[in-house]
Parts: C-alpha cells; structure tokens; sequence
C-alpha cells in the first residue's frame, strides 16, 4: 500500500531557530496536508496544498508541494515553545480515495 | 471549517463492555470517518460513516467489533464492542466538506481498558 515516509522521529530545536520537516512517498499524490496534535488534542489542520510546486504560507509556517508529486516539506521559521507538538503530513492519491498518513515527528523547543 | 465535538472526551472500562462515542458537527458535511490512534503511533482509518447506509469498513475492522451509526448529516457514533486492553486507544471523528479536499479531526476520545 501507499507509504509516507517521515524521519526522523524526533527532532530536538532551540527557541528561535528555523526547522524543516520533509515528507516522501514511492508514489505520486495530488494533495498534501501537514497537521499538527498537541498532547491530549486532536489533529490541527495547518496547511493545504494542491498543485505541484505550490508554496504555502501560514504565518510562521510554509509548506511546499513537491514538483515530482512524491514529497512535500514543511518550515517552521523562528520557532517558539508553542510550537512543540507532533507534525503530520497526509496526502491523497486521487478524488475519493483515502488519506495516508505519515507517523509523524515529534518536535521539542529549548526556551 | 466545520466545528466537530466528541463526548465523552475520554473513559476507563472494563474488558468486555462497550463504550459507544458521539461525534457532532455544527454544519452538514458529505464524508464522516472513524479513525483510531494507538499510543505513540500514527491515525489508521476504521472506516467511513455513510449516511443511511452501512459504514465501509477498512481491513482489519468489522462492523461486529466496531458498529458505527449515521443517522444525518451532522452526527456520527462509534461503538467499541467486547474491549480488551488492546483497544486502548484515541480514537478521533473526521469529516470532509465536498467544497475542499481537506479532513478536519475531532478533539478525540481517549479510552483505556482495564
């Protein structure tokens, strides 16, 4: 079946710096979707993407839609204590089909 | 986005009963799913609640284990049947609105068997 890849784990900052989270597949999808859970929550939807090469920003956030349809990447600029939480992405092969999910990084900001 | 809520929001059961949970949402969305979320692990769908039909389930969960119920546009429940230790798990409500390729998650339910 369709595989996301994640890695690593877990990924240790400090307040204030910049970190990048990448996301890569064996097969093409048409959307990407990066969320993040804080303990004891559900998943937050952060950012969408749609087209390939689409760059997406949310405040502090940007994600990108690989050219090839088989990666995106996620970027945390000047990372702060709230910030800290699990990072999913998921994506979707096509119309009607169902979401996959990667297994997430776990990320720690140092105050 | 729509606003989804779960009750309970978590519980502590015994092995061999059931807990059933609600999902409500304040608007009408198309696509309704079910998924579960074991302990440090990523989300596995169980199935999809369809509106007056009943739910697909994905392999591995069945509708004995996992009845799930769809009475309308806004409102879901999961039942976990005969739990065992093993279900232990959060288990969270989506849905999708046909306007937007997105999935929007549940506060989920955190359930612990004894």
């Amino acid at each position: 079946g369709q595989q996301l890849n994640q890695s690593p784990q877990s990924m240790f900052i400090q307040e204030g710096e910049d970190v990048s989270m990448n996301c890569t597949s064996s097969s093409i999808f048409n959307t990407w979707l990066w969320y993040k859970q804080e303990p004891g929550e559900g998943p937050v939807l952060l950012i969408a993407l749609y087209k390939a090469g689409e760059l997406t920003s949310n405040g502090r956030l940007t994600a990108q839609f690989g050219i090839t349809r088989k990666d995106s990447f996620l970027n945390i600029s000047a990372s702060i204590p709230s910030d800290v939480g699990i990072y999913f992405c998921a994506g979707r092969s096509g119309a009607n089909s169902k979401l996959t999910f990667g297994k997430g990084i776990t990320l720690s900001v140092r105050p | 986005s729509a606003v989804i809520s779960q009750k309970p929001s978590r519980d502590i059961c015994q092995r061999g009963t059931s807990l059933t949970i609600q999902c409500q949402v304040d608007s009408q969305v198309t696509m309704m799913f079910w998924y579960r979320q074991q302990p440090g692990q990523s989300l596995t769908l169980i199935a999809t609640a369809n509106q007056g039909s009943e739910a697909t389930y994905e392999s591995g969960f069945v509708i004995d284990k996992f009845p799930i119920s769809r009475p309308n546009l806004t409102f879901s429940t999961l039942t976990v049947s005969n739990m065992s230790p093993e279900d232990s798990s959060i288990y969270l409500c989506s849905v999708e609105e046909s306007s937007a390729d997105t999935q929007y998650f549940g506060p989920g339910t955190r359930l612990t068997v004894l």
